[in-house]
């Protein structure tokens, strides 16, 4: 069966610091990839998705990239954190794209 | 562009309560719909779909139809329990070249008294 861990589960990082949250799944081959971002009080936001290794596409101008070393891992970063940066961010998988994605169990981002 | 939105919570209700979250959403071409679940703690788990007009998903004693004519995909319940005390969200997933992107609803916190 399929599986899809993130790491850290919680991360507190001072302002200007960097990140790196890691994303990996497990079962599967060539999935669709996607980080999205949770913020206090408002829905889940997509920051990126990438449909194959390299292969990255952002959603929305931000303080964030993210990279696909390898097939099955998928990795967000950030140079400097913003106080904004803060919040729930989730990675996903999809088999293809007329799929249901499949979430990870999140990180939560707190930048003091 | 794509858009949900959800009716804004929180919701509070007593065991054995119905319950109604309102899902309405924009979208070009035929989308499919979902609604998702987020237990205190932990990430996103599908609670169910439906991908075209006129289609009702269900789980868990959770149902919700496929309204093209609203444009809307409400949640129902007809007894909740305290353990579906959870964050819910409506979400949209469009057709065409959108790589399988989910747009999601702003999320209904619902709380369950015994």
């Amino acid at each position: 069966s399929q599986t899809i861990h993130q790491w850290p589960a919680t991360l507190v990082q001072p302002v200007g610091s960097p990140l790196s949250l890691e994303c990996t799944v497990e079962g599967t081959s060539n999935p669709n990839l996607y980080w999205y971002r949770q913020a206090a009080g408002r829905g889940l936001q997509l920051l990126f998705y990438s449909v194959g290794i390299g292969q990255i596409s952002s959603e929305v101008p931000q303080n964030l990239s993210a990279s696909r070393p390898q097939d099955r891992q998928f990795i967000l970063s950030s140079k400097k954190l913003l106080l904004s940066d803060s919040g729930f961010y989730l990675c996903a998988w999809s088999v293809d794209t007329g799929n249901e994605q499949f979430f990870g169990p999140g990180t939560r981002l707190t930048v003091l | 562009g794509n858009s949900v939105t959800q009716m804004e919570g929180p919701v509070t209700l007593s065991e054995e309560a119905f319950l109604t979250i309102n899902c309405t959403y924009t979208a070009t071409g035929y989308p499919s719909l979902f609604w998702y679940v987020q237990y205190p703690g932990e990430g996103l788990q599908l609670l169910l779909k439906a991908t075209k007009a006129d289609d009702k998903g269900s789980n868990k004693g959770f149902e919700a139809t496929y309204r093209k004519e609203t444009t809307s995909f409400h949640l129902e319940k007809g007894s909740v329990q305290v353990s579906d005390s959870a964050v819910y969200f409506c979400a949209l997933r469009a057709g065409g070249t959108s790589y399988g992107k989910l747009t999601f609803g702003q999320g209904t916190i619902l709380t369950v008294h015994p």
